[in-house]
C-alpha cells in the first residue's frame, strides 16, 4: 500500500507561508500525489495534485523532488480560515485509496 | 450547480439494526466512492462504484454493502450495526474512475452522514 507520513500538527501565524511535508518512500511509478483539506464536520476538499516537479494553482503549490519520495504542500500567506486538517494521498493503487491521519494546521492571529 | 448530496444528515440507530445511507453525485459524474471517518482519524475507503460496477473495496466486513443505480446515485447499507460503526460516512463523486489512469481525478466530497449507534 502507498503509505504516507505527515506531521501530526503544525502551528503558524496569519500572513505566513506554511509548508507541510509528506513522506512517501514506496511511491510507485504510476502514483500521483494529491492533497485534500478538511474542515470539521465537512467532507475533504481537493487542493492540488501533481506527479513531479512543481504544480501551482490559485490556492497552493506542490513541490515534488526528482525521487518523488516526498512532497511539500505550500500555502502562501495563510489566514485563520486555513485552519484545517490537510491530507496527503499517494496512488490510487491496490484497489484502495488511502487517507492517512493528516496534519492539523492551526493558524494563530 | 449542486454538489454531492447525502441523506440523511444525521442518524441514530441501536446495535443490531440496519441502516441505508444515500448519495447523489454531481451531475455528469459516473463514479461514487464511500468512506468512513471515525472522530480524529482520516477517512477510510469502503467502496468505489463506477458505471454501476464495484471497482474497489476497502478492508470492511461483509456487513457493509453498496450499489449504484442507473442515474449514478448510490446507497451504502450496513447490517447488524455495532457501536464501532458510529462515524461520519462520506460520499465522493468523480467524473472518472480513480483507477482510470487518466491523471488528475479529483474527488468531490459530500457533507457526510453522521451515524450514531447506541
Amino acid at each position: 500500500l502507498a503509505k504516507t507520513t505527515q506531521p501530526i500538527s503544525m502551528d503558524s501565524y496569519e500572513g505566513q507561508e506554511v509548508n507541510i511535508t509528506c513522506s512517501h518512500n514506496n511511491i510507485a511509478t504510476n502514483d500521483y500525489i494529491t492533497w485534500y483539506q478538511q474542515f470539521p464536520s465537512q467532507g475533504p476538499r481537493f487542493i492540488i495534485q501533481g506527479y513531479k516537479t512543481k504544480v501551482t494553482n490559485e490556492v497552493a503549490s506542490l513541490f515534488i523532488p526528482a525521487d518523488r519520495k516526498s512532497s511539500t504542500l505550500s500555502l502562501p500567506r495563510v489566514s485563520l480560515s486555513d485552519t484545517a486538517v490537510y491530507y496527503c494521498l499517494v496512488g490510487p493503487r491496490d484497489d484502495k485509496i488511502i487517507f492517512g491521519k493528516g496534519t492539523r494546521l492551526h493558524i494563530l492571529p | 450547480d449542486a454538489g454531492v448530496t447525502q441523506s440523511p444528515t444525521h442518524l441514530i440507530k441501536t446495535r443490531g439494526q440496519q441502516v441505508t445511507l444515500r448519495c447523489s453525485p454531481i451531475s455528469g459524474h459516473k463514479s461514487v466512492s464511500w468512506y468512513q471517518q471515525v472522530l480524529g482519524q482520516g477517512p477510510q475507503f469502503i467502496f468505489q462504484y463506477y458505471e454501476k460496477e464495484e471497482r474497489g473495496r476497502g478492508n470492511f466486513p461483509d456487513r457493509f454493502s453498496a450499489r449504484q443505480f442507473p442515474n449514478y446515485s448510490s446507497e451504502l447499507n450496513v447490517n447488524a450495526l455495532l457501536l464501532g460503526d458510529s462515524a461520519l460516512y462520506l460520499c465522493a463523486s468523480s467524473s472518472l474512475s480513480v483507477w482510470s489512469g487518466a491523471g488528475r481525478v479529483e474527488q468531490f466530497f459530500g457533507p457526510g452522514t453522521r451515524l450514531t449507534v447506541l
